[in-house]
């Protein structure tokens, strides 16, 4: 079973940030936050992870609640590029090739 | 850098026919991974490799699926006989297999059985 929750849904306006949560109350110390996406009829994409800092690349921000319990990917300005489903997964980064446990995610739908 | 990539994209047979998806991961990646992905559903891990060996096959219909990665890089998945409900999308990854860094997908297969 997946260790993280999601809302099953989202709506945003194009334009506006994006704050997607999760829920991940049983983190273990070692195991860090990652964050996919998947657009319609493509493959997963991976877009940012973290352990306990707060994180940023050129695609998001990853923002973990100091008791790591929980987490926000935000999408700083939303385009309708970003309709996707949204993953959040929790996983040993030490465990390089082990297995990524998804569950059904957020879709996200940016209106105009 | 070339992306992960898998053939073909789309694929419809009949219940009890065999099929086979090929693919090929990014350069130099020494893991790699098949997932299935049900509608509506998230990927869920069917085989992994570790070079050309298994490092973890738990959820494999052994029965029905395989897969081979020969000389540690291209890797084909075949399905024999197909049922109803292996109707779903493939996909492949690959990681370069050093902590810390992300699995790359394919877009996958769409298998629809008849």
């Amino acid at each position: 079973d997946a260790k993280t929750t999601q809302p099953p849904s989202m709506d945003c306006a194009e334009g506006r940030a994006a704050n997607l949560p999760c829920n991940h109350s049983t983190i273990s110390g070692n195991e860090y936050v990652y964050w996919y996406r998947q657009i319609h009829s493509q493959g997963p994409q991976y877009i940012i992870h973290g352990l306990k800092n707060n994180e940023t690349n050129e695609m998001a921000s990853l923002i973990i609640t100091e008791d790591r319990k929980s987490s926000t990917l935000i999408l700083p300005h939303a385009t309708l590029r970003d309709t996707a489903v949204y993953y959040c997964i929790v996983r040993v980064a030490s465990d390089s090739w082990g297995k990524l446990q998804f569950g059904a995610g957020t879709q996200v739908v940016v209106t105009p | 850098e070339a992306g992960v990539a898998q053939s073909p994209r789309y694929k419809i047979i009949e219940k009890r026919q065999s099929v086979a998806f090929w693919c090929n991961p990014i350069s130099g990646h020494a893991t790699l991974y098949w997932y299935q992905q049900i509608l509506g559903q998230g990927p869920k891990l069917l085989i992994q490799f570790q070079n050309n060996g298994v490092v973890d096959d738990s959820q494999l219909p052994k029965d029905r699926f395989s897969a081979e990665r020969l000389k540690g890089v291209d890797s084909t998945l075949k399905i024999q006989p197909a049922k109803l409900e292996d109707s779903a999308v493939y996909l492949c990854a690959s990681s370069s297999g050093r902590a810390n860094q992300p699995q790359h997908f394919g877009d996958g297969t769409r298998l629809s059985i008849l």
